[in-house]
């Protein structure tokens, strides 16, 4: 079975200032592994996923993520808060791209001027 | 701008009643996952198809609900009959199915509130 854990189910930084997500996840198998964004009442949008291959990933609007075997981490990270960048973050983990995702429990972000 | 569009978004409900969401997937899109939200229980899988063979449904409760595909461009999502802790967001999501590469689009769902 595979599970995600999200460290902290709120987070709030300044504008400007980086923004670190926490998550960790357990897999019996190779993991994909994937960082989704829901802004209020909106769907999920996906921001980066890890494949195989290169372990740091680059996704949308400036965010990255780090895949760490041996840590079984992929946290997020964008060197730069903005306004804009408040909402929900989802970590998720599958056996592929195209099978179940199981998500952790999100993060919300904040942003304060 | 290809998109999985979800009907109806809003529905409000007395216990009892059915109550029928729909999902049309991204044109090309073979494969079909219903998850539900809530509070509680954050994002689960209650289904997902490809080609409109079910894979995986043992995430639904079977006493009342049931999910299914009549073509490639509808899914349906169906509760008879609803009860309060059926309260939630319904996403589809749609994907290619074409393996590790593949990316799942999700709707917008559908806000289900059942009195």
């Amino acid at each position: 079975a595979q599970s995600v854990t999200q460290l902290g189910s709120h987070v709030s930084v300044s504008e400007g200032a980086l923004v670190l997500l926490r998550c960790n996840y357990s897999s019996s198998v190779p993991p994909y592994l994937f960082w989704y964004v829901q802004y209020p009442n909106q769907g999920l949008q996906l921001l980066l996923k890890y494949t195989t291959g290169a372990t740091l990933v680059k996704g949308i609007n400036g965010f990255e993520a780090e895949f760490k075997k041996s840590e079984t981490s992929f946290h997020l990270t964008k060197p730069s808060a903005h306004m804009s960048d408040a909402a929900e973050y989802f970590c998720a983990v599958s056996n592929s791209g195209n099978t179940p995702l199981v998500f952790g429990k999100g993060t919300r972000l904040s942003v304060i001027a | 701008d290809a998109r999985v569009t979800q009907t109806p978004r809003h529905k409000v409900t007395e216990m009892g009643q059915e109550v029928t969401m729909r999902c049309q997937p991204i044109l090309g899109h073979n494969t079909v996952f219903w998850y539900r939200q809530t509070m509680m229980q954050g994002l689960e899988l209650l289904a997902y198809f490809r080609n409109r063979a079910p894979l995986d449904d043992s995430g639904m409760p079977k006493d009342r609900f049931s999910a299914e595909m009549p073509d490639a461009t509808l899914a349906t999502l169906k509760i008879q009959p609803s009860e309060p802790r059926d309260s939630a967001v319904y996403f589809c999501a749609s994907g290619m199915g074409v393996g590790g590469t593949d990316t799942q689009y999700f709707g917008p769902g559908t806000r289900l509130t059942v009195l």
